[in-house]
């Protein structure tokens, strides 16, 4: 079975500086996507960047850029220059590539605080 | 265009009452979810659909039943709650197609006492 870890459960950066989250996950496909999305606390979910695992080339989005390690099963995200609207609860996600790609297998979440 | 709206947002339960979670989604996706969220645990699948028709069991589908008659909408039945269905409960949509978003309704708080 798939799983999903984020090993950090809160992090704290200041404004204008950078940090990085991290993620590892278990499985045996060898094709599959992999995603990072932000709870602030309104509750909505929104996708921050999304990587295909065949490809090599790390996904960035502006701010937002991951660092994807296929044999080592990582998927961690930098958020440069933080700003305080990036304070949110991030979590890691994982799914099947092919099949239902709405079966999203999420790890438990890192809470990152950003201080002025 | 609306994206994906739940309904309620709030509601409180006894031990053994039924309720049916509203989601609909109004962007013509084929593939639909429910999630639940739990404290320290993340957001774990209940039961997901891939066309009108068509529903199958994710993670956690105890205590809980879907039917899609439509595109539109894929309702979530507790049939008699518990409180450990206490939880936050989101309903996502995608079109299914290649690294595809899912869109994410608002999200149920519901407390069972």
């Amino acid at each position: 079975a798939q799983t999903v870890t984020q090993s950090q459960p809160e992090m704290s950066v200041q404004e204008a500086e950078t940090v990085t989250l991290s993620c590892t996950y278990d499985t045996s496909e060898s094709d599959y996507y992999l995603f990072w999305y932000k709870q602030p606390p309104s509750r909505q979910m929104i996708l921050v960047i999304r990587q295909e695992a065949y490809k090599q080339q790390n996904a960035t989005e502006n701010r937002f850029s991951v660092n994807f390690q296929k044999a080592a099963k990582s998927f961690s995200l930098k958020i440069s220059d933080s700003q305080l609207g990036d304070a949110a609860m991030y979590f890691c996600a994982y799914s099947v590539y092919g099949g239902a790609t709405n079966k999203l297998i999420f790890g438990t979440g890192t809470l990152l605080a950003v201080q002025p | 265009n609306a994206g994906v709206t739940q309904t309620p947002k709030f509601q409180v339960l006894k031990t053994g009452q039924s309720m049916t979670l509203q989601c609909a989604q109004d962007m013509n996706h084929e593939y639909m979810s429910w999630y639940r969220q739990d404290p320290g645990m993340g957001l774990r699948l209940i039961h997901y659909s891939v066309g009108a028709g068509i529903t199958d069991q994710g993670e956690v589908p105890n205590g809980y039943n879907v039917s899609r008659s439509t595109t539109e909408d894929f309702p979530l039945r507790l049939l008699s709650a518990a409180p450990s269905q206490t939880s936050v409960y989101f309903c996502a949509s995608s079109d299914g197609t290649g690294v595809a978003e899912q869109f994410f309704g608002p999200g149920t708080r519901l407390t069972v006492l």
